[in-house]
């Protein structure tokens, strides 16, 4: 069991509506991300934040809009998605112990999204 | 190209096999090299990090060719509950307290009896 957690697991949602995925890690990290897993093609950062603030945003298109409160929480504001956007989003965190490069990951079980 | 290349198989191993993973990425800058495993309908999660010196877990070795841009994961003595998706992972890492991964396609690894 990690100590990330996401909620919802499973969303169906329309096109026109608006939704909220969330995401909680509970090992005192400093550092949350975004990524997005559709079939048949790699895992895709979306977003990171350290400290709460983003810091890194790969040209994501703007119906995906996140927010991170505090270091503990993580959320992804969805509205007016496409059916492209049907995939697997996963949450992660990682520690900010030292200046490394070798830090490691840690994810949550995602939340299975499809867009009808 | 692709940054981070994989076969993506499937391979098909009986148990006892010995079989190895190869990747290839395409920025030199990357600083900081992985192998996760992913679990069907699972999260992935970290198998091993990759030094330049090579590392070894238990059965499983890790390569790492930076001149060549080329990385290796080595499975000796393959079990059943090694059937997994295995990602090779790189980190164009600039510094910072977090990690920009990148992620290969993964490649499928079915270990029968």
């Amino acid at each position: 069991e990690t100590g990330v957690t996401q909620t919802p697991r499973h969303l169906v949602m329309g096109m026109t509506n608006k939704k909220s995925l969330k995401c909680e890690q509970h090992l005192g990290h400093n550092a949350m991300y975004w990524y997005k897993q559709s079939a048949k093609k790699p895992l895709e950062l979306m977003f990171v934040y350290s400290l709460e603030e983003r810091v890194e945003n790969n040209s994501v298109p703007s119906r995906f809009s996140p927010e991170c409160p505090n270091s503990s929480h993580l959320f992804l504001h969805l509205h007016t998605l496409q059916p492209e956007d049907s995939a697997l989003y996963l949450c992660a965190s990682s520690p900010q112990s030292g200046v490394t490069p070798y830090n490691e990951q840690f994810f949550g079980p995602g939340t299975r999204l499809t867009v009808l | 190209r692709k940054e981070v290349e994989q076969d993506p198989g499937p391979f098909n191993v009986p148990e006892g096999a010995t079989v190895a993973f190869n990747c290839t990425y395409s920025n030199s800058a990357s600083q900081s090299f992985f192998w996760y495993r992913q679990d069907c309908r699972k999260e992935p999660k970290l198998l091993m990090s990759v030094y330049s010196s090579g590392n070894e877990d238990g059965r499983f070795t890790a390569q790492l060719n930076r001149a060549s841009q080329y990385i290796s994961l080595l499975i000796r003595d393959s079990k059943l509950s090694d059937s997994a998706t295995y990602l090779c992972v790189v980190n164009l890492w600039r510094g910072t307290s977090y990690g920009k991964l990148t992620f290969g396609q993964g490649t499928i690894l079915t270990v029968h009896p």
